[in-house]
């Protein structure tokens, strides 16, 4: 089973506004839905997007989330601090017999 | 509210078995299709399997498949992971997540997670 393909890391500085891509295929992102999360070593993971561009009750408005074809991506605008944090995307691919596929992860730091 | 709760980690030799543990509270477990994913050290988030609502259907990585068993008992509302021949790679910390439905499939897990439960795979 391949992974959904993230950039390894991104960075920006407080206010800026950072993306993350997601490349997938036909048989995962192509055809089903993408959720986001924002992951701490030893946390547990936090939705931050599911359904693609939906966000769950509590999480800014700062983050969103888009997809097109077998991409998706995640955008963090007004950059704060508090954002540094591992994202991955996740999305159920239909190959062979099914399975949920993460992105490697995306390490974002803020400057 | 909801609430994972994880246990059943530790050390382990490989080849033995292990049995871990996913208590659940806060809402109707029979309802919702359930997942164990898991982080290696210094690694990404891995899905490691999923069962359907009922138990009646069940899904695994390529990692783990043959290995490790996903069950569940609904009148225990709780979910287990049998880790049978772990190898060293096995070791990460394992997390149990809800699915958004109780059908596995098309969506991967929601935002309800444990906070996860340490094996590691050693002699």
């Amino acid at each position: 089973q391949s992974v959904l393909t993230q950039p390894t890391s991104v960075s920006g500085t407080p206010g800026q506004r950072v993306t993350i891509s997601c490349s997938g295929s036909s048989s995962n992102i192509g055809i089903n839905t993408v959720n986001w999360f924002q992951h701490l070593p030893g946390t547990a993971p936090r939705l931050l997007i599911y359904n693609n561009h939906q966000r769950p009750a509590g999480v800014p408005e700062r983050f969103s989330g888009s997809k097109s074809g077998a991409s998706a991506s995640l955008a963090i605008s007004g950059l704060q601090s508090e954002d540094e944090a591992e994202y991955y995307c996740a999305a159920w691919d239909d190959s062979l017999n099914g399975s949920v596929l993460f992105g490697g992860g995306t390490k974002l730091t803020v400057l | 509210q909801v609430q994972l709760v994880e246990s059943g980690g530790g050390v382990i030799q490989p080849g033995k078995s292990l049995r871990l543990s996913c208590a659940a509270s806060g809402f109707t477990l029979s309802s919702y299709a359930m997942h164990w994913v898991r982080q290696a050290p210094g690694k990404g988030l891995e899905w490691v399997a999923a069962i359907s609502y009922d138990g009646s259907k069940e899904y695994y990585g390529d990692s783990v498949k043959g290995r490790f068993t996903v069950s569940r008992d609904n009148s225990r509302n709780t979910l287990y992971l049998e880790m049978n021949s772990p190898r060293p790679e096995d070791t990460a910390l394992y997390y149990c997540a809800r699915d958004p439905g109780g059908i596995v499939g098309a969506t991967p897990p929601s935002g309800h997670w444990g906070q996860g439960t340490l094996v590691t795979v050693s002699s």
